[in-house]
């Protein structure tokens, strides 16, 4: 079974505070994502990337940035957090040629992050 | 700009019954369509994926139809129980999009009620 990681399930920071999402998966999926869910408004799109070293903006990209150093392992980052940055936040992989995305993502259970 | 819509309110559904969740889009010239189920707190988890040249597709108690004319998939659940009650939610590929051309729903809570 495809597995996708994320490294912590709840986080408490505080505004102004530097805050690291890691995301691994386990099945040499070309294609990550990072998503944000808050009620009423639905998943949206932060980033994603399809390639190692290669990312790009989603729908939401500010007030965040992403790393892709292997593969396997997604990070995204949030240089100075917001309170309007507390969010579920989850990830996703997929297979995927080039930019296409080939099939259905899978998603890790989510970092609830909470901004004071 | 593209738009998926589901319905936001709760749908409450007697045990056994049949489940129909509803997803229209606009604006979209689809590749495929896909529904995932979401339980409290978790990730959502992927059931199904119907491409644009299908009408149907079935898994188990699982039935998705895709209607291009009325810009429409129906999900069903037959034989519903109480363990299907989460948030339905359905997302859209648009022909030619790259990986962030995968849209979302924003889900539909559905009530499985014994």
């Amino acid at each position: 079974d495809v597995k996708v990681t994320q490294s912590s399930r709840y986080l408490v920071k505080r505004t102004g505070e530097k805050v690291f999402l890691e995301c691994v998966q386990d099945m040499d999926h070309e294609n990550m994502f990072w998503y944000r869910q808050d009620p009423g408004l639905g998943l949206r799109l932060i980033y994603f990337s399809y390639d190692v070293k290669m990312k790009e903006k989603g729908d939401i990209p500010e007030g965040y940035s992403v790393s892709r150093e292997k593969k396997e392992r997604f990070s995204l980052i949030l240089e100075s957090a917001s309170t309007n940055q507390t969010s579920m936040y989850l990830c996703a992989s997929s297979l995927g040629r080039g930019r296409t995305l080939i099939g259905e993502l899978f998603f890790g259970e989510g970092s609830r992050l909470t901004v004071l | 700009s593209q738009k998926i819509e589901q319905n936001s309110e709760a749908l409450n559904i007697q045990e056994g019954k049949t489940a129909t969740l509803t997803c229209n889009y606009t604006n979209y010239s689809p590749a495929y369509l896909q529904w995932y189920r979401q339980d409290p707190g978790r990730g959502p988890v992927f059931l199904l994926l119907i491409r644009e040249n299908e009408k149907e597709k079935r898994k188990e108690r699982l039935k998705v139809t895709f209607d291009t004319t009325l810009k429409q998939s129906l999900f069903h659940i037959t034989a519903s129980q109480p363990a299907d009650s989460a948030t339905y939610l359905c997302a859209l590929l648009y022909s030619g999009g790259g990986a962030d051309g995968l849209t979302f729903g924003k889900g539909t809570h559905l009530i499985i009620q014994p």
